[in-house]
């Protein structure tokens, strides 16, 4: 296992199209997170799972965002009608639980660059 | 709601230095605090996990001390390297959301050779 692995690293969409991403997180890991990036910030928290359910969403995360998790392993992030303010990286990452609220090491993904034209 | 803010934004040494770059977060109610490396439109590499309960990790030339009670973190660089050019983050895991990180801005650092 060599690490977080998104897919595209790059993509380019017109305004009002659908896109899809995808998440293969190290495999012993039962967290999964989704994180958008903009130009000079920190990463933003969107969503996370715990195997395969989706347990909190931030209200960054509108209602044409959609993540799923199929069986607890690789996950998508769905954007629906995109916008122009949607541009940005997006991030995943993966963490091992260890009960009580505490995690292992986070480690992430190469990101997806996102861009709306 | 828990804020993280990192001072300098931007750095610039000469090779060789030895350097500090700071982090302070709001609430010290955190679980832990983990520091990254970012390069140029590329993902986060993690360099240090700190827990709550430590108050110091050392990997190589880095060492990242924590003062949870002062809500404070600094990664201490010695002897910069021009590969050691990148943007680094901080970022605590709060109990009060404790599936999450929260980052700071970063700092921008930039080596001399």
């Amino acid at each position: 296992d060599t690490g977080v692995s998104q897919d595209p690293r790059h993509k380019i969409t017109k305004r009002g199209q659908n896109v899809t991403f995808r998440c293969d997180p190290i495999s012993e890991h039962n967290r999964l997170y989704w994180y958008r990036q903009t130009l000079g910030q920190g990463p933003e928290f969107l969503t996370y799972f715990q195997n395969e359910a989706q347990l909190e969403k931030s209200r960054l995360l509108s209602d044409r965002f959609s993540a799923e998790r199929p069986k607890g392993s690789f996950s998508t992030l769905e954007i629906q009608r995109t916008e122009q303010g949607d541009s940005a990286m997006y991030l995943c990452a993966s963490s091992l639980s260890l009960g009580g609220g505490m995690n292992t090491e986070a480690f992430f993904g190469q990101g997806t660059r996102l861009t709306v034209v | 709601k828990q804020e993280v803010t990192q001072i300098p934004a931007a750095l610039s040494v000469p090779e060789g230095e030895n350097l500090v770059l700071n982090c302070s977060f709001t609430d010290s109610a955190i679980y832990n605090l983990q520091w990254f490396r970012q390069d140029p439109g590329k993902g986060l590499t993690s360099l240090l996990l700190i827990q709550s309960s430590q108050r110091e990790q050392t990997s190589g030339r880095l060492n990242a001390s924590l003062d949870k009670s002062s809500g404070r973190s600094t990664l201490y660089i010695a002897a910069s390297q021009p590969g050691d050019s990148a943007t680094y983050l901080c970022a605590v895991s709060p109990m009060e959301y404790g599936n999450k990180l929260v980052f700071g801005a970063g700092t921008i650092l930039r080596v001399k050779s």
